[in-house]
């Protein structure tokens, strides 16, 4: 079974602190996302990485960054966070389109989330 | 942009009864599909997965796949308190897109006794 893990299953920081997420997965996936949801407003991309120390800009990038330094690991960081980042954040992981593997995108597999409160 | 519409919930069904889910997309080159159950406060789990015309079925699970009409669902037989969830359709382009899969809004399903 793919097991996607993230570091808090909830967490509470103050506004302005440095906020670091960590997701850790062992299907030697090379794509990896960072999502948050928010009642209403569905799932939302933030970043996410094809390979080791490559991102990518989602769809909301403002406000955060990341950071992916080994293919296992990918972490999303809350610069200075602010109150409008309390949200729940999901991690998840997938294989790539690789000729002759697989030939269409594969699923993505999450984490349990994380619930971050921003006070 | 690349929009993914899901049937407006929530959807309340008898137990024992078939629920029907509904997802429309609007890129033609999107290849993969995939449904997911989310049960409140978790994360979304996946439950099928679907890359050609036609049916596929596991267990009381099928999902339906029609690339000309751009359409995609989901079927649910003899429907029980636990498939009481939300359920989000996600597609995903073809090429070179990273994997990335756009999710609809999603569709709250209730089963009753």
């Amino acid at each position: 079974d793919v097991k996607v893990t993230q570091s808090s299953r909830y967490l509470v920081k103050r506004t302005g602190e440095k906020v670091f997420l960590e997701c850790v997965q062992d299907m030697d996936h090379e794509n990896m996302f960072w999502y948050r949801q928010d009642p209403g407003l569905g799932l939302r991309l933030i970043y996410f990485s094809y390979d080791v120390k490559m991102k990518e800009k989602g769809d909301i990038p403002e406000g955060y960054s990341v950071s992916r330094e080994k293919k296992e690991r990918f972490s999303l960081i809350l610069e200075s966070a602010s109150t409008n980042q309390t949200s729940m954040y999901l991690c998840a992981s997938s294989f790539p389109i690789s000729s002759g593997v697989f030939h269409s995108n594969q699923p993505q597999h999450f984490g349990d989330g994380t619930r971050l409160s921003i006070l | 942009q690349k929009e993914v519409e899901q049937n407006s919930g929530p959807l309340s069904v008898p137990e024992g009864a078939i629920a029907s889910l509904n997802c429309t997309y609007s890129d033609r080159g999107s290849q993969s599909f995939f449904w997911y159950r989310q049960y409140s406060g978790k994360s979304p789990e996946l439950i099928m997965s679907i890359y050609s015309n036609g049916d596929k079925e596991d267990g009381r699970f099928t999902a339906q796949l029609n690339k000309a009409s751009q359409y995609v669902s989901l079927l649910i037989r003899d429907s029980q308190p636990s498939d009481s969830a939300t359920y989000l359709c996600a597609v995903s382009a073809g090429g070179t897109s990273y994997g990335k899969l756009t999710f609809g809004q999603g569709t709250i399903l209730t089963v009753h006794p």
